[in-house]
């Protein structure tokens, strides 16, 4: 049980161009889905909080406008990386918690802008 | 605030050896303590947790105390394996905070056969 797909798992797009990575949970409902971001060989750093029919809370740093969430149901989240360039180059992970304090990992997403 | 001090690496082990991994914390409020491990080119995945203080979680071989009183939860594993090379990554939530987790640095550990 508890298991998050991703999805695309890799994908490479060109500078200026949009991508949308897709988080499910599979077997649960999520009342929260969050997004991070791994640089290669760091830890993770939260992007932000989406809760289903609200708006996203981002962290401080996190431009809204580039990166668009949209949690559209209770196992449904997306991010989409607006007019992406290299430096948004990254491996995305997203997870998702049925509440409380446990959070479930999807496999992750490797950006790759050309 | 919230923050999760973890032993740095990279650990490099022959297989059966003994693994010990430290990870202290602070936090504002009462924590849950997670470990977490990522394999290469994957996401994380809950190795164990613990969510009151002496808990011990454990799972495949690994284990971790909450110490309250020196607020760590120390990863441990008697003999590891070559399946065992991972990044580990110590964390903590507070409900404070709406349980968002706050990650150590992560440790790469490697198993020599």
């Amino acid at each position: 049980g508890a298991v998050v797909s991703q999805h695309p798992s890799w994908v490479i797009c060109k500078s200026g161009t949009s991508v949308k990575i897709e988080c499910r949970s599979l077997d649960f409902q999520a009342t929260t889905m969050f997004w991070y971001r791994q640089f290669p060989k760091q830890s993770l750093m939260l992007m932000a909080t989406s809760n289903e029919g609200s708006k996203a809370t981002y962290e401080q740093g996190v431009e809204k406008d580039k990166f668009l969430i949209n949690h559209a149901s209770l196992t449904l989240s997306t991010l989409t990386v607006t007019s992406a360039h290299p430096e948004d180059s990254s491996f995305y992970i997203c997870s998702a918690t049925p509440g409380l304090y446990e959070q479930y990992f999807g496999p992750g997403t490797r950006l790759t802008v050309t | 605030g919230n923050s999760v001090t973890q032993m740095e690496g990279p650990v490099t082990l022959s297989e059966e050896a003994f693994l010990t991994i430290n990870c202290t914390y602070t936090a504002t409020g009462y924590p849950s303590l997670f470990w977490y491990v990522q394999y290469p080119g994957e996401g994380l995945q809950l190795l164990l947790k613990a969510t009151k203080a002496d808990d011990k979680g454990s799972n495949k071989g690994f284990e971790a105390t909450y110490r309250k009183e020196t607020t760590s939860f120390h990863l441990e594993k008697g003999s590891v394996q070559v399946s065992d090379s991972a990044v580990y990554f110590c964390a903590l939530s507070v409900y404070s905070n709406d349980y968002k987790l706050s990650f150590g640095a992560g440790t790469t550990v490697t198993v020599r056969a």
